[in-house]
C-alpha cells in the first residue's frame, strides 16, 4: 500500500529567500506524484504533477519538484518566495489505477 | 465557468439535524470523490464514484450517504450531524482513479 510523509508541519521563510518542502513516498510499485496548494479558505489547486518522463517538474508560481526514485522522493521548490506563497502544501501519491493518498500538509509561512 | 462547483459553501446547523452538499462537475470525467478535512487540515478520502458506481467507501459512519444521479453529479446527505462532523468537505474529480483531481471551493460545515 501507498503512503506519503511530509515531515514539516511548518515551515516559516523570509521573503524572497529560497524554499523547499519535502515529501517522501512509500510503494512499492510505479507511482504517481502531485503537489497541491491550498489558500486560505480555498479548495486545493494542482501545483505540478510528476507522471513519467523529466525527473524535474515545472508547475505554477515559480515551483519545481524533483522526483528522486532512489530517495522515493517528491520535494518542492521555489528559488524565491512571496508573500502570496503563504499557503498549505499537499504531497500526494497514487499507484497507477489506484486512489490519491494525501500527506498530512506543510503550512508555509511567509515573514516579510 | 467553474470546474467543480459545491453548494452551499457554508452551512451552520444544529446537531440531529439532516442536511445535504451539491456537488457537479462539467469536466466530463468518470470519477467523483468527497473528502473531508478536518480542523488540522489532514485531508481524508470519503466516497470514491465511478460512472455512477461507488468505488471507494472508506470508514465513514453509515450517517453518511452520497448519491450520484449522473456521472456529473456526487451528492452528500447527512443523517442525525454530530459535533465531530464539523469540518471542511471537498468535492472532487478526475478522469479516472489515480489520475489528477480537481477540487471544488470546499463547503464549511459547522455543527452548533
Amino acid at each position: 500500500a501507498q503512503s506519503v510523509t511530509q515531515l514539516d508541519s511548518q515551515v516559516p521563510v523570509f521573503e524572497e529567500a529560497p524554499v523547499e518542502l519535502r515529501c517522501n513516498y512509500s510503494s512499492s510499485v510505479s507511482v504517481y506524484l502531485f503537489w497541491y496548494v491550498q489558500y486560505p479558505n480555498q479548495g486545493l489547486q494542482l501545483l505540478l504533477k510528476y507522471l513519467s518522463g523529466s525527473t524535474l517538474v515545472k508547475g505554477i508560481n515559480g515551483f519545481e519538484a524533483e522526483f528522486n526514485k532512489s530517495q522515493t522522493s517528491f520535494h518542492l521548490r521555489k528559488p524565491s518566495v512571496h508573500i502570496s506563497d503563504t499557503a498549505e502544501y499537499f504531497c500526494a501519491v497514487s499507484e497507477i489505477g489506484e486512489k490519491l493518498t494525501f500527506g498530512t500538509g506543510t503550512r508555509l509561512t511567509i515573514i516579510p | 465557468d467553474t470546474a467543480v462547483s459545491q453548494t452551499p459553501k457554508y452551512l451552520v446547523t444544529q446537531m440531529g439535524n439532516d442536511k445535504s452538499i451539491k456537488c457537479e462537475q462539467n469536466l466530463g470525467h468518470d470519477t467523483m470523490y468527497w473528502y473531508k478535512q478536518d480542523s488540522k487540515k489532514f485531508l481524508k478520502i470519503m466516497f470514491s464514484y465511478n460512472n455512477k458506481e461507488l468505488i471507494i467507501n472508506e470508514t465513514v459512519p453509515n450517517r453518511f450517504s452520497p448519491k450520484s444521479p449522473d456521472k456529473a453529479h456526487l451528492n452528500l446527505h447527512i443523517n442525525s450531524l454530530e459535533l465531530g462532523d464539523s469540518a471542511v468537505y471537498f468535492c472532487a474529480s478526475s478522469p479516472s482513479e489515480g489520475n489528477t483531481i480537481y477540487f471544488g471551493e470546499g463547503s464549511w460545515l459547522t455543527v452548533v
